[in-house]
């Protein structure tokens, strides 16, 4: 089945630095990859849709010089948490969606990256 | 923005016991999805039912959908410690991100 592969798992930063979450199909092309945000306890909350090959839709309140989004190609979208501080500090998910002749067929999920901003 | 709102928010019952998760929903939907997830963990895909589908089986999973209340449902029978998570559901309109509902923590007591 169409596997979406998300690294790191888990990274810890200093406030200040800035992190790099990558997201790869591995088996399919992804055009579209959306990030969600999850805080402890809470649900996912959309940050942006990134689009293969053009900037990246950002959800209202996510500010995108500080959530940089890449999606250089059809397998590789990527999320630069910039200038990070203990309140990004959160579970950061990715996801595809999957196409089965043109129809939606479902959606994976990166298996998520703990970020933690000491 | 989330549209899904799952009740309970959360849900404690006996191994062997059935557990009913509802959501409810606010605009129209091409396809609602359930997922689990085990805390911390990511998430795991259990059943889609697309919006002109009432009803759907996968294994102990019995997933139930009403357009006309914009609401589902979400049944596991014969429940184990092992279906201990949280479980949201989700909804698109085709080519749409998924909308996330609150989720339903469930907690099954061996």
């Amino acid at each position: 089945g169409a596997v979406v592969s998300q690294h790191p798992s888990r990274v810890i930063c200093k406030s200040g630095t800035s992190v790099k979450i990558e997201c790869r199909s591995l088996d399919f092309q992804a055009t579209t990859m959306f990030w969600y945000r999850q805080f402890p306890k809470q649900s996912l909350m959309l940050m942006a849709t990134s689009n293969e090959g053009s900037k990246a839709t950002y959800e209202q309140g996510v500010e995108k010089d500080k959530f940089l989004i890449n999606h250089a190609s059809l397998t590789l979208s990527t999320l630069t948490v910039t200038s990070a501080h203990p309140e990004d500090s959160s579970f950061y998910i990715c996801s595809a969606r999957v196409l089965d002749r043109g129809r939606v067929d479902g959606y994976t999920f990166g298996s998520g990256t703990r970020l933690t901003v000491v | 923005s989330q549209q899904g709102e799952e009740d309970p928010q959360a849900l404690s019952i006996q191994e062997g016991e059935n557990a009913t998760m509802n959501c409810s929903y606010k605009t129209s939907i091409n396809n609602l999805q359930w997922y689990r997830q085990n805390s911390g963990r990511g998430l795991v895909h259990l059943i889609l039912i697309r919006s002109n589908e009432r009803e759907k089986h996968s294994g102990r999973l019995r997933v139930t959908l009403d357009t006309s209340k914009k609401s589902s449902s979400l049944l596991i029978t014969a429940s184990r410690a092992a279906d201990t998570a949280s479980y949201f559901c989700a909804t698109d309109r085709g080519n749409t991100p998924l909308v996330f509902g609150k989720g339903t923590r469930l907690s099954v007591i061996a």
